[in-house]
């Protein structure tokens, strides 16, 4: 069984760029959840997604973070503008229907 | 709102058990989970169990709950240089939508 897949594995960018990343559930997976890792720090949720509609985005940044999953199925995650401080790993994970969740390897972003 | 703790190391000498500890704050805690995160890698599950129980076995892996005390460990028998890795305690609150909240990690050491 294929599992999550996360691109890009790295970017750096400048501050005040935008970035987008993306994420491909298991298949099958209804759930699918992003987080933020800040280096030394267990990953924080962002948002989370029960099919294609929002179940909890309260932490979501979202004067600058965007995420959407139109088809169910894979998602994307856009910061616009990046400020230093979202220099972490982004993580993606899908969940199924016991509720444990299956990471990605993650997109390090390097803001400079 | 959750507090998830864990102590920062752990060196431990390759053929001995390593024993990692968390305390958590929320009593409605449904499941409690530990992953592995090796170096620029996603984080992989390697166990959970439910709050209604209190020890699980799983080949090297012993996961020993008390619930009265929020304290949750992970006992690795005749650990190995490849179980050389960051280890997250996660739970699951009773309320919200199978969020996970992480401790800070701990990493463990193996000495050959």
């Amino acid at each position: 069984e294929a599992g999550v897949a996360q691109s890009p594995r790295y970017k750096i960018i400048e501050k005040r760029q935008s970035v987008a990343f993306w994420c491909n559930p298991i298949s099958g997976h209804a759930t699918l959840y992003w987080y933020q890792q800040i280096l030394g720090q267990g990953p924080k949720l962002l948002i989370q997604f029960q099919n294609n509609g929002v179940v909890d985005d309260s932490q979501l940044p979202k004067d600058r973070f965007s995420a959407e999953r139109l088809k169910g199925v894979d998602s994307t995650l856009k910061i616009q503008p990046a400020k230093l401080e979202d220099s972490a790993v982004y993580l993606c994970a899908s969940g199924g229907r016991g509720g444990e969740q299956y990471f990605g390897p993650g997109t390090r972003l390097t803001v400079t | 709102g959750e507090d998830v703790e864990q102590s920062l190391f752990l060196s431990v000498r390759e053929g001995d058990s390593s024993v990692i500890n968390c305390t958590y704050t929320d009593s409605s805690s449904t499941y409690l989970y530990w992953y592995k995160q090796e170096p620029g890698a996603g984080l992989q599950l390697l166990t959970y169990i439910f709050s209604n129980m209190d020890m699980k076995q799983d080949q090297r892996l012993t996961v020993l709950l008390n619930k009265k005390d929020k304290h949750l460990s992970l006992r690795i028998a005749d650990t190995q240089t490849g179980d050389s890795a960051i280890y997250f305690c996660a739970e699951s609150p009773l309320t919200g939508a199978n969020n996970l909240f992480f401790g800070t990690g701990t990493r463990l050491t193996v000495i050959p």
